[in-house]
C-alpha cells in the first residue's frame, strides 16, 4: 500500500549536520512537510516545502525536495543537543505521516 | 501566535466507559483533523471535518468513533465504549497547508 518511509534511527555528534530523509508516494502531494515532536510532547511544525520547489532554506534547516524521486530530505546544520527529538515528514495529499526518525544528538 | 489547544492533557479511563476529547481549534480555520499516536508508533489519520461535516474518515475511524462541533469554538471527538487498544496520543489539528496541532491528549484506558 501507499505510504510514507524514513529511516528509524540517527545519531550525530553535536556540531555536525543531521540529514533525515524520507519517500513518499502521493504525486498530488501539493506541499510536504517536516514536524518535530520532543518527548511527551505534540507536533510542531518545522518546516515545509510547495512541490514545485527544490529546496528551502531557513536558518539551519535545508529541505531538498526530489519530486521525480518522491524524495524529501531535511538537513540540520551545526545540530545541537535540544535538536534531539523525532522529525516526522508528511505529505499534504492525504497527509500521511511517516513512522519518524528519532534523532540522537551526543555531546 | 494563535495555537491549537487540547483539553485534558492526560485522561485516564476504564474499558467500556465513554470519553470526550476536547480542543480549541485556531479561530479562522475552517478544516479539523483528528489523529492518533499510539505509543512509539507513526502518527495516524483518524478523520477530517469540514462545513460540519466529515470530508474524510480512515478505517480507524470505526462506530465507536464521532466527531462534533458542537459550537462555534470547540471540536470533539468522543470515544463511545473504549478499548485497552484505543491507549494512545491524540492529536487534534486545524487548519490547511500546513496543519498546525495541538499538544496532544494522552488517552490511557485500563
Amino acid at each position: 500500500g501507499e505510504d510514507v518511509e524514513q529511516s528509524l534511527f540517527l545519531s550525530v555528534r553535536e556540531g555536525d549536520s543531521s540529514v533525515i530523509n524520507c519517500t513518499y508516494t502521493d504525486s498530488s502531494s501539493t506541499y510536504l512537510y517536516w514536524y518535530k515532536q520532543e518527548p511527551g510532547a505534540g507536533l510542531q511544525l518545522l518546516t515545509y516545502i510547495f512541490s514545485n520547489m527544490d529546496m528551502k532554506q531557513d536558518q539551519r534547516l535545508t529541505v531538498l525536495l526530489n519530486k521525480k524521486d518522491k524524495h524529501l530530505s531535511l538537513r540540520i546544520a551545526d545540530t545541537q543537543t535540544g535538536d534531539s527529538a523525532i522529525y516526522f515528514c508528511a505529505e499534504s495529499g492525504d497527509m500521511r505521516f511517516g513512522a519518524g526518525t528519532r534523532l540522537t544528538v551526543k555531546p | 501566535e494563535p495555537e491549537v489547544t487540547q483539553t485534558p492533557s492526560h485522561q485516564v479511563t476504564q474499558m467500556g466507559q465513554e470519553v470526550i476529547l476536547r480542543c480549541v481549534p485556531i479561530s479562522n480555520h475552517l478544516y479539523f483533523y483528528w489523529y492518533r499516536q499510539i505509543l512509539g508508533q507513526k502518527v495516524e489519520f483518524l478523520v477530517s471535518f469540514y462545513n460540519n461535516e466529515i470530508s474524510e474518515k480512515s478505517e480507524i475511524f470505526d462506530d465507536q468513533f464521532s466527531v462534533e462541533r458542537p459550537d462555534g469554538s470547540n471540536f470533539t471527538l468522543k470515544i463511545r465504549s473504549t478499548k485497552l487498544e484505543d491507549s494512545a496520543m491524540y492529536f487534534c489539528a486545524s487548519g490547511t497547508a500546513p496543519l498546525h496541532f495541538g499538544n496532544g491528549t494522552r488517552l490511557t484506558v485500563t
